[in-house]
Formats: structure tokens, C-alpha cells, sequence
């Protein structure tokens, strides 16, 4: 089945560390984004990328990078100087700024 | 920042009612528009992609029109029942060489039976 994954779905973070959220894509898509959510709030993006090799800063991309090494693959990382990285985190990918498929999301906590 | 809003923020209405949000963005930085319905503890799921001033598209009883000049959007939902309940997305896929996907807060809908 063709569609966009995202793991983990649950992600525990100790303070001071950096995480990697995955993300995987077969629909053949050039665009990928990545948006966070927060309680009461809608989506807010923080990196994008348009085509291999190339992302761009999102409204919120402090804290935070991506690479974009393969089409189908887009992993964000959360770094130690997001100061507030608990939140949910969904992905997207879409072809030729067509609607955009999400995956699950990733809920991450940091304790 | 681009700045996408949606009105209102949340809504409740009885089974049967007509409603319509809205969704509003800078029409200087047009591309694009798609409306998503969001489920609780589901994935957010394209209603409409529209990119032309003045188009109208329908999806059952879900419809949705454009003014890219004034820089607004309306979704309606005629006969709003329990199963409408979601939250629904207005996103912009801005002008230029970057083609960021920005979306507004999003309206609540509750449909009560």
C-alpha cells in the first residue's frame, strides 16, 4: 500500500538530548513537511523540502534540523536547544503542490 | 509568517443545521488553497484543492468557494450531521519559488445529535 509513515508513534526524550523522528514516503512525492502541534493550536511548520538534497526553514525551524538525502525519507531531529520540544509532530509529503497525505503523527515527551 | 485564520475557532450546531467557516489569507501570496478534515486520532484528510479565483467545489454535502482577489475561503456543510464532527484545515501554498504549505488554526466542529 502506498502512503507515509512515521515512527515512532510514542518517543520519551530525557532533557539535554537529541532525537530523530522518522519518516518514510513511497508515493513517489517531491515535497515533504513537517509541522508541530501543540495543545490548542493548529499546525505550525518547520522545515520543508521540495526536492532532494534542498529543504528550507519552516515559521518555527529553531531548535530543529532535516536532511533530505533520499526522496522517500525526510527525518527531523530535535535538537538539545529546541527549549520546549514536547509536542505532536506530523509529517506530510505531496506531489506538485497537490493535497497533502500525513502520516500518524509522533507524540513526543520530554521527562 | 504567512498568516492563515480561520473563523471561528469552534462551533457547535445540531444534527441537521447548515453551517460555513471561514478562511482567510494575503491574496498577494496566492498559489494555492486545500481544505483537510481532521478526525480525533486520525490523520488529516484532503476535502478540496483549489487554485483558481471563483472556484466552487463540492464533495457531498460539503462544498467550498474561492476569492483569491479579497483573499478568503468558505467551506459550508448542509445538513451537518454527528459524523461531520471534526476539525477543519484551511492551508496556502504560497507564490514564488518556494511553495510552503501553511495552515491556519483550524475550526472545531461539533455536530450534536
Amino acid at each position: 500500500d502506498g502512503g507515509i509513515t512515521q515512527s515512532p508513534k510514542y518517543l520519551f526524550r530525557k532533557e539535554g538530548q537529541n532525537v530523530t523522528l522518522s519518516c518514510e514516503q513511497n508515493l513517489n512525492h517531491d515535497a515533504m513537511y513537517w509541522y508541530r502541534q501543540d495543545p490548542g493550536q493548529g499546525l505550525r511548520l518547520i522545515y520543508y523540502s521540495q526536492i532532494v538534497n534542498d529543504f528550507q526553514k519552516g515559521d518555527i525551524a529553531e531548535g530543529y534540523s532535516v536532511s533530505r538525502e533520499k526522496k522517500e525519507s525526510f527525518p527531523l531531529t530535535v535538537t538539545s536547544a529546541q527549549k520546549n520540544p514536547t509536542a505532536f509532530y506530523l509529517c506530510a509529503s505531496s506531489a506538485n503542490q497537490g493535497r497533502a497525505f500525513f502520516g500518524q503523527g509522533t507524540r513526543l515527551t520530554v521527562v | 509568517i504567512l498568516n492563515v485564520e480561520q473563523s471561528p475557532q469552534s462551533l457547535h450546531v445540531q444534527e441537521g443545521d447548515s453551517t460555513n467557516f471561514t478562511c482567510s489569507f494575503p491574496s498577494s501570496n496566492f498559489y494555492a488553497l486545500h481544505w483537510y478534515r481532521w478526525e480525533t486520532a486520525k490523520s488529516p484528510e484532503a476535502l478540496f484543492v483549489m487554485t483558481l479565483n471563483g472556484d466552487e467545489k463540492k464533495k457531498g454535502r460539503i462544498s467550498a468557494t474561492l476569492n483569491t482577489k479579497e483573499g478568503y475561503s468558505y467551506l459550508y456543510i448542509k445538513g451537518s450531521q454527528p459524523e461531520d464532527s471534526a476539525t477543519y484545515l484551511c492551508a496556502l501554498i504560497s507564490s514564488g519559488s518556494a511553495r510552503q504549505l501553511t495552515f491556519g488554526s483550524g475550526t472545531q466542529l461539533t455536530v450534536l445529535p
